[in-house]
């Protein structure tokens, strides 16, 4: 079963401090999501990226907020400044394509915990 | 705005019981709907996906139901082992490339 590849599992990080989360997708997939999960709190929608660009976003999803696809199999999360309140597990997701047939694949999350 | 409710937020069985986890939306112009399953600080790992169209989905001892027009899903799961413990998460499509919006789930306990 293809899986959605995210590393590292933890991360801890000083409040101010920038952090990437890193994805490797499903290979032949072609949309590409973040979400999170406050502890406690619902699976809540950042981002969506499609075709070397975003194309819907939240508005958690703010400007300290950035989405990249350096390479053919790489997605990445980047904060640029921390904040307490970014303490989550970070969550990757990845499906073939958009109709209702096609169901989405979610990686194992990055817990993030800033101190 | 779609809201997605389930009920009830947490469940104890004994094993080998049959139970019923209820999902609610508030808008019934959904594309689909997929039950995760997510044990404790874990990613979440998808079960079932109903399509709009269809009314019900099965996989082992795990059935989904879909009721566009009620907003409602439920996904029974028959002959509970302590394996299955875990928290249960509805998350709905609203259409094409619209962001899944997902419950606050229910976690379940199946006493040996």
């Amino acid at each position: 079963e293809p899986e959605v590849t995210q590393t590292p599992s933890h991360q801890v990080t000083q409040m101010g401090q920038e952090v990437i989360l890193r994805c490797v997708p499903i290979s032949n997939h072609l949309y590409f999501y973040w979400y999170r999960q406050i502890l406690g709190q619902k699976v809540e929608f950042l981002v969506s990226f499609y075709n070397n660009e975003i194309s819907e976003k939240s508005e958690i999803f703010d400007d300290q907020f950035s989405v990249e696809r350096p390479d053919g199999s790489n997605f990445t999360l980047k904060i640029r400044s921390t904040k307490l309140e970014d303490s989550a597990m970070y969550f990757c997701a990845s499906r073939a394509g958009t109709g209702a047939f096609y169901g989405y694949t979610f990686g194992s999350g990055t817990r993030l915990t800033v101190v | 705005k779609q809201e997605v409710t389930q009920i009830p937020a947490a469940l104890s069985v004994p094993e080998g019981e049959n139970l019923v986890l209820n999902c609610s939306f508030t808008d019934s112009a959904i594309y689909n709907l997929q039950w995760f399953r997510q044990d404790p600080g874990k990613g979440l790992t998808s079960l079932l996906l109903i399509q709009s169209s269809q009314r019900e989905q099965t996989s082992g001892r795990l059935n989904a139901s879909l009721d566009k027009s009620s907003g409602r899903s439920t996904l029974y799961i028959a002959a509970s082992q302590p394996g299955d413990s875990a928290t249960y998460l509805c998350a709905v499509g609203p259409s094409g490339n619209t962001p899944l919006v997902f419950g606050k789930g229910t976690r379940l306990s199946v006493i040996a």
